[in-house]
């Protein structure tokens, strides 16, 4: 059963880099049937996605945080991670990850607990 | 980026109510439209995608119907557990993106 869980620090201060894993269970990071991504909540506001990778490596990023994103895998720990660079108040959220099976019409299926990240000084 | 905008944002329900919820889309994304069901403190939970697919073990008094721009999520009979935040979310371009929510309350 496929299952995810997102790892990391839950204060950063601004101006610095937030770094998120999200460790995957019953499947391989590297299979062809998924891509992985990660997905942020404001408090009390609406759900954004921030990005997703694919086996290969392909990332796509949020246009609106592109510049300060980056997503990897992690194959030997069958993980994949999340930087977020120049943090600010404004980026303090609860961050998910969460997975895709891939087929035509796809959703994000299945989704971790989620992490709360707070940027203050 | 496709904008998502549900209404209404808030509504007070009792057990048994039917309740309807709207999501529109800013362009056409056909049937590439999916409803998730949030409770505090959760992550949120999948309960149909493609406008009308019902995931597997979610209570069929769920439906979801709409194509284009236009999309609804009925709950038939509202249930105890059923009191929550529902979002609606695209895939049919990138970036994804959500709707604001629909918080389902206590009436």
């Amino acid at each position: 059963q496929l299952q995810v869980q997102e790892s990391g620090p839950g204060l950063v201060k601004p101006s610095q880099t937030l770094s998120l894993t999200c460790t995957v269970s019953g499947e391989s990071i590297t299979t062809r049937n998924y891509y992985w991504s990660w997905i942020r909540q404001p408090p009390g506001k609406e759900l954004e996605w921030i990005g997703s990778i694919y086996f290969s490596g392909t990332t796509f990023y949020n246009s609106s945080l592109k510049s300060r994103v980056t997503i990897f895998l992690d194959t030997s720990r069958n993980q994949f991670t999340l930087k977020l660079s120049s943090v600010t108040a404004a980026d303090t959220a609860v961050f998910y990850c969460a997975s895709t099976l891939v087929r035509e019409i796809d959703a994000f299926d299945i989704w971790g607990q989620g992490t709360m990240v707070t940027v203050s000084s | 980026d496709i904008q998502m905008t549900q209404s209404p944002s808030s509504l007070s329900a009792s057990a048994g109510d039917r309740v309807t919820i709207s999501c529109r889309a800013s362009e056409t994304i056909r049937t590439y439209l999916n409803w998730y069901q949030q409770k505090p403190g959760k992550a949120p939970k999948l309960l149909i995608s493609g406008a009308s697919t019902l995931q597997s073990g979610v209570p069929k008094r769920f439906s979801g119907s709409g194509s284009g721009t236009d999309f609804t999520l009925t709950i038939s009979s509202l249930q105890p557990e059923d009191f929550a935040t529902y979002f609606c979310q695209q895939s049919f371009s990138t970036p994804r993106t959500f709707g604001q929510g629909t918080k389902v309350d206590v009436k």
